[in-house]
């Protein structure tokens, strides 16, 4: 079966624009979570969503926005983009949400986001 | 909050050797899991744990559970080329979030 997808894979965008990413999850997984990497933060929780709802939030300030879709397919937001905000972004789904022996995410390739 | 301190963060070792490496956390937790990741790619889930002594295999990949809750070891024997990669050891936060925190892992780096 097709594998988490995310669009696009790289992107370069300029300090104070706005920018979309989006995931696809494996069909069949209701959840999908989005993570920030970086080399010095290492991988870092932003959000997760099921049935089109917004389940957690990480530490992340408000410029930092998601949404899923009825197919479970979901975008994220970054507005005001900042030097900082360069990293891989990296979506990962899962079949449910919560209850024991959820935890199998599987995580796509990502979007490698620049910020010039 | 809750996190994951991995060790050793980087390893140089020669093919056919075998490799331990941690994580512990001053955190309970309920479930690991450790992922690998390639480069230019996601992290892929090798072995989830969810009891404290738990030790489960995934061919040449042995994860343990500390019976403490608190710390966990992968475990990959007689090393080839193609374990290169960076290892994270994951777990679910505590407080009904269940968002994943990761450690900041381990680069495996073997010389054939």
């Amino acid at each position: 079966k097709a594998g988490v997808t995310q669009t696009p894979r790289y992107l370069i965008k300029t300090r104070g624009q706005q920018v979309t990413l989006s995931c696809s999850p494996i069909s069949g997984h209701r959840s999908v979570s989005w993570y920030q990497q970086t080399p010095g933060q290492g991988l870092q929780f932003l959000f997760e969503y099921f049935s089109e709802t917004q389940r957690n939030k990480g530490n992340f300030p408000g410029r930092f926005s998601g949404r899923q879709f009825s197919n479970s397919r979901s975008e994220m937001n970054v507005s005001t983009l900042e030097l900082g905000d360069s990293a891989l972004y990296l979506c990962a789904s899962r079949r449910s949400y919560q209850g024991a022996r959820t935890y199998g995410y599987t995580f796509g390739s990502g979007t490698r986001l620049t910020v010039v | 909050g809750q996190q994951l301190n991995q060790s050793p963060q980087s390893m140089f070792i020669q093919e056919g050797e075998d490799v331990s490496m941690n994580c512990t956390s001053s955190s309970i937790f309920n479930t690991w899991l450790w992922y690998k990741q390639d480069p230019g790619e996601g992290p892929v889930l090798l072995i989830a744990l969810y009891k404290a002594g738990e030790l489960t295999s995934n061919g040449r990949l042995t994860a343990q559970f500390g019976i403490t809750r608190k710390d966990s070891f992968l475990n990959i024997s007689a090393s080839i080329p193609s374990d290169v990669g960076i290892y994270f050891c994951a777990g679910p936060t505590q407080g009904g979030s269940e968002k994943l925190v990761f450690g900041k892992g381990t680069k495996l780096t073997v010389n054939p």
